[in-house]
């Protein structure tokens, strides 16, 4: 049974570009969550789909847009990068709808460097 | 403005010994409270979680003990283990958020041999 799987794993960006992030849930799941996670300091949430609609989302500027497909799978997408977006971008699934707090399981994480 | 604050930043416990990170947090709606376990190169993995209707959860080795009136948690790890270390997230969420959660700073937990 395959966890969460995102792609690419490490990604090099230069300032002012765009960046598309890919996330496949685990299998069951159906809720998919973006974090963004700096050197040192904990993840902080971006935004959650489910039924393919944004339900929630965290504090962080409309360059931060994503996508859920009918598969359940999820796109993050930031545009206009900054050197500040340089961090950890992380998916988690969870098996619930959006009115439930259900445990969150974490993909490995996509390292993103914008230079 | 921090929502969960963490301490301590960094830990070192002997082999055998108690590992115990606090978490405190300011938001009465927050109803869950899990711990998160991060290797390097590795996402968070849940760990062990308790809701406020109970005081005390221990799964294993992990405890978390819950004060609803101080809006303090924290985790005990018994007889730690070099295995062990790594870095440890408390979180809250509240309900009807989806999986909004918002999460502490961290605490790099080495357990020396």
């Amino acid at each position: 049974d395959a966890g969460v799987t995102q792609s690419p794993t490490h990604l090099i960006k230069t300032r002012g570009q765009q960046v598309t992030l890919r996330c496949s849930p685990k299998s069951g799941h159906d809720t998919v969550s973006w974090y963004q996670q700096a050197l040192g300091q904990g993840p902080q949430f971006i935004f959650q789909y489910y039924e393919e609609e944004e339900r929630q989302r965290g504090n962080f500027p409309d360059r931060f847009s994503g996508h859920q497909f009918p598969n359940y799978s999820s796109e993050l997408n930031v545009n206009a990068l900054l050197l500040g977006d340089s961090a950890l971008y992380l998916c988690a699934s969870s098996s619930l709808g959006s009115s439930y707090n259900s445990p969150l399981h974490f993909g490995n994480g996509t390292r993103l460097t914008v230079t | 403005q921090q929502q969960v604050k963490q301490s301590p930043q960094s830990l070192i416990v002997q082999k055998g010994g108690i590992s115990i990170i606090n978490c405190a947090y300011e938001n009465t709606a927050f109803d869950y409270f899990p711990w998160y376990q991060q290797f390097p190169g590795k996402g968070p993995a849940l760990l062990i979680a308790i809701r406020p209707d109970v005081s005390e959860k221990k799964e294993g080795r992990f405890t978390i003990s819950f004060n609803k009136s101080a809006k303090q948690f924290s985790l005990h790890i018994m007889d730690s283990q070099p295995g062990d270390s790594a870095t440890y997230f408390c979180a809250a969420s509240r309900p009807n958020t989806g999986n909004q959660f918002y999460f502490g700073t961290g605490t790099s937990l080495t357990v020396i041999p």
